[in-house]
């Protein structure tokens, strides 16, 4: 099984920070990694796909990247509507989610 | 534009099956390129791949819950079905359903179903 790691668990930012979560695979997934958003009480939604590409109507505030074993989930000046959680998810051998990362307003 | 409902039983009984099914609309379940998958999230916890149906009706289990579940389709009725045996309140959580976008190289969920709370208790 490919095991995912993100970190941090959660991170508290303030509206206008440049935030940054990382995925560690436990082995090799070439770029086969997707980015989802959580809010409370809702279904996750795909914001990346294939580690670096932007889901139609997404904001480009909202980037990726990284291959092989590790990755990074970018917000380039965050907003309001950004509190959520985030989860990376990789597609190389069946399909695993990381434990997701909780992201709050300071 | 396509979009999923769950339905189904909202309470089981630990030892018995939970059955859902995911109802397809504004599209067709046969669509080439679309697989069909469930996933769920136990309260305050992250996301948990179960399986899916691919378009040919191949089916894939997430290997810790393989040997309890089944995924079916009913292309007649434009929807599917999840079976999970013998559960316990492990198995309590907000069951999704949603499709795989299968083509173009990559694999992602691209649209969910809004989630059913499934809670199992005597």
């Amino acid at each position: 099984d490919i095991q995912m790691t993100q970190s941090p668990s959660s991170l508290s930012a303030s509206v206008g920070d440049r935030v940054t979560i990382t995925c560690q695979a436990s082995q090799d997934i070439s770029n086969y990694l997707n980015w989802y958003q959580q809010k409370p009480g809702k279904a996750p939604k795909l914001l990346i796909y294939d580690a670096s590409n932007l889901e139609t109507g997404v904001p480009s505030r909202f980037s990726g990247s990284g291959s092989g074993t590790d990755f990074t989930f970018t917000i380039s000046s965050l907003q309001p509507e950004d509190i959520a959680t985030y989860y990376c998810q990789q597609y190389d051998n069946l399909y695993t989610f990381g434990q997701g990362t909780k992201l709050e307003i300071k | 534009q396509l979009q999923l409902q769950e339905s189904g039983s909202g309470l089981v009984k630990p030892s018995q099956t939970l059955s859902l099914t995911c109802a397809v609309s504004g599209g067709s379940i046969s669509s080439g390129g679309y697989s069909w998958s469930w996933i769920r999230q136990p309260p305050g916890k992250g996301l948990e791949w179960i399986g899916y149906i691919y378009h040919s009706g191949s089916t894939y289990y997430n290997p810790s819950l393989k040997s309890r579940v089944t995924i079916s389709v009913d292309r007649s009725k434009n929807q599917f079905s999840l079976k999970l045996s013998s559960v316990t309140a492990a198995d309590t959580a907000v069951y999704y359903c949603a499709r795989v976008a299968d083509s173009s190289g990559y694999s992602a969920f691209d649209i969910w179903g809004q989630g059913t709370m499934v809670t199992v208790s005597s």
